[in-house]
């Protein structure tokens, strides 16, 4: 089973509207972590956002904020006021604990394209 | 710091033939470890090592071997080179510690071709 799933393949938005990443995950561990990554055409990774297992408030990083709901066990990314410059590829990681080693496992990732 | 090095940054490989992806890093982390990523498939584990001299299997080990003589190096091995092989390999490196969230710090990627 996928320990990441990313449902959305391709997402579109209009410049300056928000939008809504999806992100679900399978874990038993009780202490874990949440990455978002964004990758755009250069090629180059980016980390974007965290969240901890632990974390009773939702992280926020400048127009990026993690919507952490745990008992569905979803991490959705959300970006406010979308640019042209967001339009990348967007990838859900998690690292567990001991029994993931802590080397985070990534989702396939959702192609965002923003129009003007 | 350069952060995490990758060389070479494009290679092209024929069925068979044996090469090194070097990856070094100046951030003198603990964790280091290999992913591909190929169209639709996101980023697979190939191999990781949590400090030098000890390297563990990821998702998608086979045809690769690794080793960890210091912090900062992280050589990756293709043995004998095969088509399915042919992906972007990317090298990633974290910091281990009080306060730590284990977030990978990437290198720039190596573009393999395998005909």
């Amino acid at each position: 089973a996928q320990k990441i799933t990313q449902t959305q393949p391709g997402m579109f938005v209009q410049e300056k509207e928000a939008v809504t990443l999806d992100c679900t995950y399978d874990t038993s561990d009780q202490s874990y972590g949440l990455f978002w990554y964004k990758q755009p055409s250069s090629g180059e990774m980016i980390f974007l956002i965290y969240q901890g297992s632990y974390d009773e408030q939702n992280a926020t990083e400048g127009r990026y904020s993690l919507n952490f709901q745990k008992a569905r066990k979803s991490a959705n990314l959300v970006i406010s006021a979308s640019q042209l410059g967001d339009s990348a590829m967007y990838f859900c990681a998690m690292r567990e604990g001991q029994a993931g080693s802590y080397i985070p496992t990534f989702g396939r990732g959702t192609s965002l394209i923003v129009h003007p | 710091n350069a952060g995490v090095t990758q060389t070479p940054k494009f290679q092209v490989l024929k069925t068979g033939q044996s090469m090194t992806l070097q990856c070094a890093q100046d951030m003198n982390h603990e964790y280091m470890s290999w992913y591909r990523q190929d169209p639709g498939m996101g980023l697979r584990l190939i191999h990781y090592s949590v400090g030098a001299g000890i390297t563990d299997q990821g998702e998608v080990p086979n045809g690769y071997n690794v080793s960890r003589s210091t912090t900062e190096d992280f050589p990756l091995r293709l043995l004998s080179a095969a088509p399915s092989q042919t992906s972007v390999y990317f090298c990633a490196s974290s910091y281990v510690g009080t306060g730590a969230h284990y977030e990978q710090y990437f290198g720039p990627g190596t573009r393999l071709t395998v005909t």
